[in-house]
């Protein structure tokens, strides 16, 4: 079955590195993604990773995924006020019509 | 460029009454998705069209829900008989093919704050 787990909270500084991390389930996910949710906003794509991959780096994003043990996270660099926001992980399967399925979703707070 | 629009952004609506929800995907774009997020459940997936044709409707939580899509863009969700577990936010994607071969982005609306008292 298809079931994707994360951790609540995550509470950083600014400046530091903030590391969230998602579990999933489904062995046959093609690929994976990152979306950021804002107070009142819709989800938005930071990035995503094809599962025969095995890291990805975008800018101050870097995405691991150990297919193995069913572990993906999201590394954010030098985390910034406006990261303040949920991250969900989410997973498609090939043949399921890209439908997504998302994770718990984690808050990430930045303090000052 | 235009995104995905949804209206009403809000919809107060009393328990048993009927509620539309409608969608605008981006131009072009021929899989539309509606999702339902809640506090209880978390983001989920309720239907997915390609074209006018919903090939996967597995997530739509009882016979109450329906959706249409037609001329292959603007889709309406529809709740009948709403009751108040269905209170949460309706989001609307739409994407280029749904195909799944490759990283078809879903780009999201804002969504719907469904409210049934």
């Amino acid at each position: 079955g298809e079931d994707v787990e994360q951790s609540l909270f995550l509470s950083v500084r600014e400046g530091d590195s903030s590391v969230i991390n998602c579990t999933y389930t489904d062995s046959s996910s093609t690929y994976l993604y990152w979306y950021k949710q804002e107070p009142g906003a819709g989800l938005q794509l930071l990035t995503y990773i094809f599962s025969n991959m095995d890291m990805k780096q975008d800018q101050r994003l870097t995405v691991l995924l150990n297919k193995k043990d069913k572990h993906l996270s999201l590394r954010i660099a030098d985390t910034q006020t406006g990261d303040s926001a949920i991250y969900f992980c989410a997973e498609s399967i090939t043949g399921g019509g890209n439908k997504l399925t998302f994770g718990t979703g984690t808050q990430l707070k930045v303090e000052l | 460029g235009a995104g995905v629009s949804q209206s009403p952004s809000n919809k107060v609506t009393e328990k048993g009454k009927d509620v539309e929800l409608r969608c605008d995907p981006i131009s072009g774009h021929t899989a539309l998705y509606w999702y339902r997020q809640s506090l209880g459940q978390g983001l989920e997936f309720l239907i997915y069209f390609q074209g006018n044709s919903a090939p996967d409707k597995s997530g739509l939580p009882s016979d109450r829900f329906s959706a249409e899509r037609t001329g292959g863009s603007v889709s309406t969700l529809t709740i009948q008989r709403t009751q108040q577990e269905d209170s949460a936010v309706y989001l609307c994607a739409s994407s280029l093919d749904g195909t799944g071969d490759r990283a078809d982005t879903q780009y999201f609306g804002p969504g719907t704050r469904l409210t049934v008292l």
